[in-house]
């Protein structure tokens, strides 16, 4: 069983789509992520949802937009896609929003803009 | 701010060498500390955590001691093998969920 999934694995569109990524985990988990991770494998948070809520939401361009329409899912689309935006992107969750937990990352979106 | 420094890759060692990642952090406060591992394809994967000073985390043979005086989590192994060759992030947080990540360290180990 995997315990946070996400699709699609790879995406490659052209530059001005819009696209989504969806992620959806089966830990009874209520707090999801996405980071981004660039071509130097450096690793970003862009959002924290609690309970559907958001509580973390970094410098992101407003291109990017997450929806959680239930605690167990994230998604995300990105409006207008730019050539910077090309990086993988992953989902976590982890329980609460407690120190130390742990958090569970997805298998990750390699998003390719030509 | 808060940030997370680890030693630049990549690492190539021969199996059944020692490895050391050096991972220094700044930080306001006792943050908790932490070592996920990438495996080629993979997302990331907890390795081993402490979350106070002197704490040791350890999992599959890797080590890291939470350093309070030097601001140090180093990662340690003493007999690497193949299936270690991985990418291995060192990373923080404090009781606001976010993790803040290293640049990561390649490894690849060579029979």
């Amino acid at each position: 069983d995997t315990a946070v999934s996400q699709t699609p694995k790879y995406l490659v569109t052209q530059m001005g789509n819009d696209k989504s990524i969806k992620c959806e985990q089966n830990l009874g988990h209520d707090t999801m992520y996405w980071y981004k991770q660039d071509s130097k494998k450096f690793l970003k948070i862009m959002f924290s949802y609690n309970n559907k809520e958001l509580i973390i939401n970094e410098t992101v361009p407003n291109r990017f937009s997450p929806k959680s329409p239930d605690k167990a899912h994230l998604n995300l689309h990105i409006n207008s896609l730019e050539l910077g935006d090309s990086a993988v992107y992953f989902c976590a969750s982890s329980q609460g929003v407690i120190i130390h937990t742990e958090a569970f990352f997805g298998q990750g979106t390699r998003l390719t803009v030509v | 701010g808060n940030s997370v420094t680890q030693m630049e890759g990549p690492v190539t060692l021969s199996e059944e060498a020692f490895l050391t990642i050096n991972c220094t952090y700044t930080a306001t406060g006792y943050p908790s500390l932490f070592w996920y591992v990438q495996y080629p394809g993979e997302g990331l994967q907890l390795l081993l955590k402490a979350t106070k000073a002197d704490d040791k985390g350890s999992n599959k043979g890797f080590e890291a001691t939470y350093r309070k005086e030097t601001t140090s989590f180093h990662l340690e192994k003493g007999s690497v093998q193949v299936s270690d060759s991985a990418v291995y992030f060192c990373a923080l947080n404090f009781g606001n969920e976010k993790l803040t990540f290293g640049t990561g360290t390649r490894l690849t180990i060579i029979p």
